[in-house]
């Protein structure tokens, strides 16, 4: 069975709006985290948000933040107002004990 | 100049051929990663460390080995390449402290092996 799994292929979203990008993930492990990263066209992996199993609340990062549904083992990403900026590719990833797995990303596109 | 640094940027290389590619980082993280990424699957671990001593397999070893020869170097080796393993490879890094679950990545090799 797949760790993490983003079901969207490519978003569009207008500039200015908010965009959700889905991700659900697979671990029996009590102990996990959560991760969102960027990927411009460029290249570079950027990170962007962290949410701990633990966690009570959602995180948040500016204009990221992070819905965390544990029963449902959802942790997808929020991007509030976006900018052209914003296209590009988001990973989301899980640390199970040591390793980590990443799903097979979203690219998002900013249509002005 | 950059935390994470990998060397070379871009390789060209032949089936069966053995090269290194090679990961330096003035962090001072224990945690050392290898990944490749392959277009539509993301990224995949290949080997990772937690400190020299400490180097474990991840979920797609095979054809691979690692060195970890300092707390800031950590290497990997393709024994004899093969054309599917033509891809990106990062490496990243990972320390402690308030931060510690973040990892922090280099700016990729792009290897293709013909």
């Amino acid at each position: 069975a797949q760790k993490i799994t983003q079901t969207q292929p490519g978003m569009f979203v207008q500039e200015k709006e908010a965009v959700t990008l889905d991700c659900t993930y697979d671990t029996s492990d009590p102990s996990y985290g959560l991760f969102w990263y960027k990927q411009p066209s460029s290249g570079e992996m950027i990170f962007l948000i962290y949410q701990g199993s633990y966690d009570q609340q959602n995180a948040t990062e500016g204009r990221y933040s992070l819905n965390f549904q544990k029963a449902r083992k959802s942790a997808n990403l929020v991007i509030s107002a976006s900018q052209l900026g914003d296209s590009a590719m988001y990973f989301c990833a899980m640390r199970e004990v040591r390793q980590f797995y990443f799903g097979t990303g979203t690219s998002l596109t900013v249509i002005p | 100049d950059a935390d994470v640094t990998q060397t070379p940027r871009n390789r060209i290389t032949k089936t069966g051929k053995r090269i290194m590619l090679e990961c330096s980082q003035t962090k001072g993280h224990d945690r050392m990663y290898w990944y490749r990424q392959d277009p539509g699957l993301g990224l995949r671990l290949i080997y990772y460390s937690f400190d020299v001593k400490d180097i474990n397999k991840g979920e797609i070893s095979d054809g691979y080995s690692v060195s970890r020869q300092a707390q800031a170097k950590f290497s990997l080796s393709l024994e004899s390449a093969i054309p599917n393993q033509t891809a990106l490879y990062f490496c990243a890094t990972r320390g402690g402290g308030a931060h510690q679950e973040t990892q922090y990545f280099g700016p990729g090799t792009r290897l293709l092996v013909l």
